[in-house]
């Protein structure tokens, strides 16, 4: 996918386990979002920053932290891991006033 | 209720059929709307916008009913490559870009 790029695409971890998903972004947009995408659910947001510096709460934060650390990256840290957090894991831009452009996701299992 | 509901499908069809979904939105203030498509295992990507006065885009049509409050994505000459499922979007009064709300999606598969 042009522009957002996510590591690792794959993950397994295990209940109580930490780790940090990495977003980047070249497309010079303020505006950078982490979705959750679970079956038979829509997209759900976590967390988002409007700009560099500022991040907010969406819907579903809990057990989540996010760093904006400069323009380009934006990650979401999950400190202790959860079986309930497996899931499917979309980062996204967004130029000013227009629709998103998503990563191609990580795929995230917690035993 | 929830904010955006689509019938998860799947819909089945042979190519060259005519497929219409459906979106109904629960807040009668929603600002925007759009359809993104997702492929198996893939990101969404954006596929149309969806305006007032109903917009078009080669096969692909969508329209907008606010009396009624749904959306739809009319698909005209359907062509394997359309398979995917499809996910109505929908900015709510007071969100902007930053709050959108996703339905879960309906899916399609076109067959020979």
């Amino acid at each position: 996918n042009a522009g957002v790029t996510q590591t690792p695409k794959f993950q397994v971890l295990k209940t109580g386990q930490s780790m940090t998903l990495q977003c980047a972004q070249d497309m010079n947009h303020n505006s950078m979002y982490w979705y959750r995408q679970d079956p038979g659910m829509g997209l759900r947001l976590i967390y988002y920053s409007a700009s560099e510096g500022t991040t907010d709460k969406g819907e579903v934060p809990n057990g989540y932290n996010v760093s904006r650390l400069n323009k380009r990256e934006f990650s979401l840290r999950l400190e202790s891991a959860a079986p309930s957090q497996t899931s499917v894991y979309f980062c996204a831009s967004m130029p000013g006033g227009q629709p998103q452009h998503f990563g191609d996701g990580t795929r995230l299992s917690i035993l | 209720r929830k904010e955006v509901e689509q019938d998860p499908g799947p819909f089945n069809v042979p190519e060259g059929a005519t497929v219409a979904f459906n979106c109904t939105y629960s807040n009668s203030a929603s600002q925007s709307f759009f359809w993104y498509r997702q492929d198996c295992r893939k990101e969404p990507k954006l596929l149309m916008s969806v305006y007032s006065s109903g917009n078009e885009d080669g096969r692909f049509t969508a329209q907008l009913n606010r009396a009624s409050q749904y959306i739809s994505l009319l698909i005209r000459d359907s062509k394997l490559s359309d398979s995917a499922t499809y996910l109505c979007v929908v900015i709510p009064p007071s969100g902007g870009y930053n709050k959108l709300i996703f339905g879960a999606g309906t899916r399609l598969a076109v067959h020979p």
